[in-house]
């Protein structure tokens, strides 16, 4: 089974902090991805990448950064967080074909105060 | 217009009955069309995933896609109380693009 890990399940941040969110999938996976979650909006696309090094900004790119290093893991960037930065964040990954499924993790849910 | 719509429920059911739920689209790029289920607390779980127009059955679970109407559906049978969660329709183009999804319907299965 594909395993997409979310380091932190609840977190709580102050306003203009850097957060950093932590994902790791053991799947050997080219594609990863980060969405964050809000009541009555759904699922938005933050940012994902498709290879080490490499990002493509998602649909609400602003406010936020990303790194990958290595192949297994994605992480996201708050830069200088704030109250509207308050959701759910969920990571995905796939492998190479797009014929593939995205896999999630659980979620971290961020408030920011 | 939104690119993919999805009455946000809530449905309640018996249990016992079959569950029909759907999204239509307006992308007509769209290829690939998943639905996932997330419970409370929890991640979406990949539930099925199907490639243009036809069906899909596994278990209780079918999905149908109808390309030319833009429609998609889910329908669950003989439905369980643990079927009850929010249900996410998502869809994408080719390559190794993000998800669209919809908003996902709550769904309650009554015991």
């Amino acid at each position: 089974d594909v395993k997409v890990t979310q380091s932190s399940r609840y977190l709580v941040k102050r306003t203009g902090e850097k957060v950093f969110l932590e994902c790791v999938q053991d799947m050997d996976h080219e594609n990863m991805f980060w969405y964050r979650q809000d009541p009555g909006l759904g699922l938005r696309l933050i940012y994902f990448s498709y290879d080490v090094k490499m990002k493509e900004k998602g649909d609400i790119p602003e406010g936020y950064s990303v790194s990958r290093e290595k192949k297994e893991r994605f992480s996201l960037i708050l830069e200088s967080a704030s109250t509207n930065q308050t959701s759910m964040y969920l990571c995905a990954s796939f492998s190479g074909g797009s014929n593939q499924p995205q896999h999630f993790g659980d979620g971290t849910r961020l408030s920011i105060l | 217009q939104k690119e993919v719509e999805q009455d946000p429920g809530p449905l309640s059911v018996p249990e016992g009955a079959i569950v029909s739920l759907n999204c239509t689209y307006s992308n007509s790029a769209f290829q690939y069309f998943m639905w996932y289920r997330q419970y409370s607390r929890k991640g979406p779980e990949l539930l099925m995933y199907t490639y243009s127009s036809g069906n899909k059955e596994d278990g209780r679970f079918t999905a149908q896609v109808d390309k030319s109407s833009k429609y998609i559906s889910l329908f669950i049978r003989d439905s369980q109380p643990s079927d009850s969660a929010t249900y996410l329709c998502a869809m994408k183009g080719g390559g190794a693009d993000g998800l669209t999804f919809g908003k996902g319907t709550h769904l309650i299965i009554q015991p």
